[in-house]
């Protein structure tokens, strides 16, 4: 069964550091464009990042952009997002998602089962 | 950036019942490249509808989707007791970094 598995969530000062992890399963990893999705507490959902199969190229919300780093390790079937310069505003359940293809254009089909963050001092 | 608003906010409706969603966008969606979503609650979504009209793979056919350029409809044909819950659309036909989420419909049992 195709799985993804997220951690690395907890509770950080406003200005600190997370590092998420999603380990994925099941699938041939590098052949597919992975992402970040978040949830806060009681609201909708909203887009992190996305980044392509290889790694080559990622994509950022613009909240979050040069605050947060996507990176892929293939080798270890392994999505990460490091996530600087928290704000309360970030706390939220984060989703890892794999697109359908590996591109910008293409829809999210499987969801790990979130993470929680939350930013608070 | 491409704003999708969902209507209505919440739809009271009896097992049974056809129900009807609405995705309205604020600039045409380019090659109908919109999805539906369900979430229920404390699960992650999940997708049910892709290219606006294409069933995600293990989605039940009392579940479509169609519309094409600003104005997009999803319907439950019969609602059965699991399909109470928080639907979703999106779009994803825009270049980076717009790829939006409607604010999402809830559909409850009356």
């Amino acid at each position: 069964e195709v799985q993804l598995v997220e951690s690395g969530g907890g509770s950080v000062q406003p200005g600190g550091s997370l590092r998420l992890s999603c380990a994925a399963s099941e699938f041939t990893f590098s052949n597919y464009a992975m992402g970040w999705v978040r949830q806060a507490p009681g609201k909708g959902l909203d887009w992190v990042s996305i980044i392509t199969g290889s790694g080559g190229t990622t994509y950022y919300a613009d909240s979050v952009k040069g605050r947060f780093t996507i990176s892929r390790d293939n080798s270890k079937n392994t999505l990460y997002v490091q996530m600087n310069s928290l704000r309360a505003e970030d706390t939220a359940v984060y989703y890892c998602a794999k697109l359908t293809a590996n591109g910008w254009y293409y829809p999210f089909d499987i969801w790990g089962q979130g993470t929680m963050v939350t930013v608070s001092s | 950036e491409i704003v999708l608003t969902q209507s209505p906010g919440t739809l009271s409706l009896s097992p049974g019942e056809r129900a009807t969603l609405s995705c309205r966008a604020s600039q045409s969606v380019s090659s109908s490249q919109l999805a539906w979503y369900q979430q229920k609650p404390g699960q992650a979504p999940r997708l049910l509808i892709y290219g606006a009209s294409s069933r995600a793979t293990g989605i039940a056919d009392r579940f479509s989707g169609s519309g094409t350029g600003t104005d997009f409809t999803l319907t439950i044909s019969g609602l059965e007791p699991e399909d109470f819950a928080v639907y979703y659309c999106q779009q994803y036909g825009r270049p980076p970094p717009s790829r939006t989420f409607g604010q999402g419909t809830k559909v409850e049992i009356k």
